[in-house]
C-alpha cells in the first residue's frame, strides 16, 4: 500500500536553482526519510525526520515535517546537473515493532546544466 | 560503508521458468527486504525477514517465494516466472528496529525480463 504522494511528479529546472519537493501522507508515523534513486539504479538514503523534529539539515538538504498537515518537503539548495534523480519519501508508521517503510510515487527531478 | 550486492543487474527468463535472485548484504544487518519497482507504481514490498530463517510477507507475496539461510544472504525465488513479474527487483536491509535505527541501504536492483 502506498501512504506518501509527492508532489510535483516531475521538476526540471536550471543548475544553480532551488528545488522543493513535497510529500504527504495518510497515517501518523515514526519517522519520514528521503531516498534518491539515479536512473536504472539502487535508492540511497538522504536524511531522516522523527515526528518530534520540524526541520533537519545536511548539507544541501533541508527537510522539514509538519505533522499536522502530514506533509513533509524536502528542499535542494544550489542544485547542481548530478542532482538529476528521482527522490522518494518514505514512512515509518506505528503500528506493531516494525520499521517498514512505504514509500510513495516520487518526484523526477532534472537539473539542467 | 554498506554495500548491498545482487547476483545480477539484468536478466532475461522464459515464462514457467524458476527463477532465483540472491541478494548479499556486509553489515550484519538483521533486517533484509525484497521489493519491485514498476512505473506509476512505485517500490512494493513482496517480502521480507527479521532472522535467519524468518520471514514475512510484504504486500505483494503471491508467485513469490524467500530464502535466508544465513544472516548475509536473501534470495527472492519465483517459482514459475510470468511475464507479469518482469520489473526491477531491489534488494535493502537495515539493522534491527530495536536499535531505532530505520534507513534501508539498497542494492543497485536487478531488472527481470520475462518472455
Amino acid at each position: 500500500s502506498q501512504q506518501g504522494e509527492e508532489d510535483p511528479q516531475a521538476l526540471s529546472i536550471q543548475e544553480g536553482e532551488n528545488a522543493t519537493m513535497n510529500c504527504s501522507y495518510k497515517t501518523s508515523i515514526n519517522n519520514l526519510q528521503w531516498y534518491r534513486q539515479n536512473s536504472g539504479r539502487g535508492l540511497v538514503h538522504l536524511i531522516l525526520i522523527r515526528s518530534n523534529e520540524r526541520e533537519k539539515h545536511s548539507g544541501r538538504l533541508r527537510v522539514t515535517l509538519d505533522t499536522s498537515k502530514k506533509s513533509s518537503s524536502l528542499l535542494i539548495t544550489a542544485s547542481r546537473a548530478a542532482d538529476t534523480a528521482s527522490y522518494f519519501c518514505a514512512t515509518v508508521g506505528f503500528s506493531g515493532n516494525t520499521g517498514k517503510l512505504i514509500f510513495g510515487q516520487g518526484t523526477t527531478l532534472q537539473v539542467k546544466p | 560503508d554498506v554495500k548491498v550486492t545482487q547476483s545480477s543487474r539484468y536478466l532475461v527468463k522464459r515464462t514457467g521458468e524458476k527463477v532465483f535472485l540472491e541478494c548479499v548484504q556486509d553489515m550484519d544487518h538483521e533486517n533484509m527486504f525484497w521489493y519491485r519497482q514498476d512505473p506509476g507504481l512505485g517500490l512494493r514490498l513482496i517480502y521480507f525477514s527479521y532472522d535467519v530463517k524468518m520471514k514475512e510477507k510484504g504486500d505483494i507475496p503471491e508467485g513469490y517465494s524467500v530464502s535466508r539461510e544465513k544472516k548475509e544472504r536473501f534470495s527472492l525465488i519465483l517459482e514459475s516466472a510470468s511475464t507479469n513479474q518482469t520489473s526491477m527487483y531491489l534488494c535493502a536491509s537495515s539493522f534491527s528496529w530495536d536499535r531505532r535505527t530505520y534507513e534501508q541501504y539498497f542494492g543497485p536492483g536487478t531488472r527481470l525480463t520475462v518472455t
